[in-house]
């Protein structure tokens, strides 16, 4: 079975700190996609980033910056310098990629507070 | 449509009555998702549609649930007798069903907030 466990609830830093939320995740399959999300405020879920499982390699987008470690099942996103923006509500979600459409199961989210 | 739509964004009702919620999603998405978001809570997944089809309805709470989807468009889901345990964000997300870059990307809507008094 599916399952993504986000253990941190809740993190808080100050403002420039960089900040690292852990994902880790279960599946029987050997092709799976990886996913974050980000839910600011407003409530909105946005799309950050997919990963497909054959792939380990990191990947950087400005300040952000994902590490994808199979052997560890872990897939861990990584803020540099945060910004108050930042703020928001972050989930990790796995998808097992059989043909056609699949569900994403997601972890319970981790609460990023940036503090100025 | 640009994004995915989400009617009605809040909804109030009494306990027992019947709701229905909808979901226009973007155009061109055969792959249709709704989750429940509990207040402070992860994702919880409900049903997904493949076309007017549902292969994993797995996620309905209980035979009060119910949801269909017509023309590979328009969904809507359902829920009978509400009750305060119901209140929740229901999220509807669409995505490409198969191919590209896009795959199983879910682009979500605003949602719609559901309190059961």
């Amino acid at each position: 079975a599916q399952k993504v466990t986000q253990a941190q609830t809740e993190i808080s830093v100050v403002e420039k700190e960089d900040v690292t939320l852990d994902c880790v995740y279960e599946t029987r399959d050997t092709t799976y996609y990886l996913f974050w999300y980000k839910q600011p405020p407003s409530g909105e879920l946005v799309f950050l980033i997919r990963r497909n499982s054959f792939d380990e390699q990191n990947e950087i987008s400005g300040r952000y910056s994902w590490n994808f470690q199979k052997s560890t099942s872990s897939f861990n996103f990584t803020i540099t310098a945060s910004q108050v923006v930042d703020s928001a509500v972050y989930f990790c979600a796995l998808s097992e990629a059989e043909q056609g459409a699949q569900k994403l199961v997601f972890g319970q989210g981790t609460r990023l507070t940036i503090n100025p | 449509g640009a994004g995915v739509s989400q009617s009605p964004s809040n909804k109030v009702t009494e306990k027992g009555k019947d709701v229905e919620l909808r979901c226009d999603p973007i155009s061109g998405h055969t792959a249709l998702y709704w989750y429940r978001q509990s207040l402070g809570q992860g994702l919880e997944f409900l049903i997904y549609f493949q076309g007017n089809s549902a292969p994993d309805k797995s996620g309905l709470p209980s035979d009060r649930f119910s949801a269909e989807r017509t023309g590979g468009s328009v969904s809507t889901l359902t829920i009978q007798r509400t009750q305060q345990e119901d209140s929740a964000v229901y999220l509807c997300a669409s995505s490409l069903a198969s191919g590209g870059a896009g795959a199983n990307v879910l682009t979500f809507g605003a949602g719609s907030r559901l309190t059961v008094l």
